[in-house]
């Protein structure tokens, strides 16, 4: 079975910062089948890329995503007081649908 | 305003057994695939199930398989997570949320797009 392991684990960064959150498959991800979400505490998770590459509906153009294979990466080119939260990748090319253990991104 | 309701939960003992149910409203629930997922107490995101827009095809994490049973009922816009023989690591906030697929020129990609705001499962004696 599949194993997502996302580094790093915390990241710590100030408003204006980049954010780099990596997600590392154990085997290929199909035709790069991989999103990522943001979980904030108290709400629910947020599509933010599907495709590994394509944001969803209303997502601000800071957030990109890229990779294939095995390695993929969400960017957050300049990050907003709003941003910080829990970021997920998650594999759907092939049951089980799993995700990653998760990056907490907090203020610094 | 599309809109996902979770229903169901509540504290019930090691081995008993749960019905979550998942009202969808503001969009057209039988086109869409759909699923289920969980979070443990100061845990991550857990994939716990999926289920076509018909029910012919049907997915389960190990972790409940053989336990649980997802099902929808298309005419009342419904999706519902039958849980039983529950123990304690099945204690989780349980999302339903809509498994969209995302079409593009040479493929398609799919994501969970609206999700409910959870209702929680306690198993205690």
């Amino acid at each position: 079975e599949m194993v997502l392991t996302q580094s790093p684990g915390t990241l710590s960064l100030s408003p204006g910062e980049r954010a780099t959150l990596s997600c590392r498959a154990s085997q290929s991800v199909r035709s790069s089948d991989l999103a990522w979400y943001q979980h904030k505490p108290g709400q629910a998770p947020r599509l933010l890329i599907y495709g590994a590459s394509s944001r969803a509906t209303g997502v601000p153009d800071r957030f990109s995503g890229s990779g294939s294979g095995t390695d993929f990466t969400l960017t957050i080119s300049r990050l907003e007081p709003e941003d910080f939260a829990v970021f997920y990748c998650q594999q759907y090319g092939t049951s089980p649908y799993i995700f990653g253990q998760g990056t907490n991104l907090e203020i610094k | 305003e599309m809109q996902l309701v979770e229903s169901g939960g509540g504290l019930v003992q090691p081995g008993g057994s749960l019905r979550l149910s998942c009202a969808a409203s503001g969009f057209t629930f039988r086109s869409y695939e759909m699923t289920w997922v969980r979070q443990a107490p100061g845990k991550g995101l857990e994939w716990v199930s999926y289920i076509s827009h018909t029910g012919s095809t049907i997915h389960y994490a190990d972790s409940v398989k053989g336990r649980v049973t997802i099902s929808r009922d298309n005419a009342k816009n419904s999706l519902y997570l039958q849980m039983n023989n529950l123990r304690v690591e099945d204690t989780a906030l349980y999302y339903c949320a809509r498994f969209t697929k995302f079409w593009s020129a040479e493929y398609y990609h799919y994501g969970m797009d609206v999700w409910g705001q959870g209702t929680t499962v306690t198993v205690s004696s």
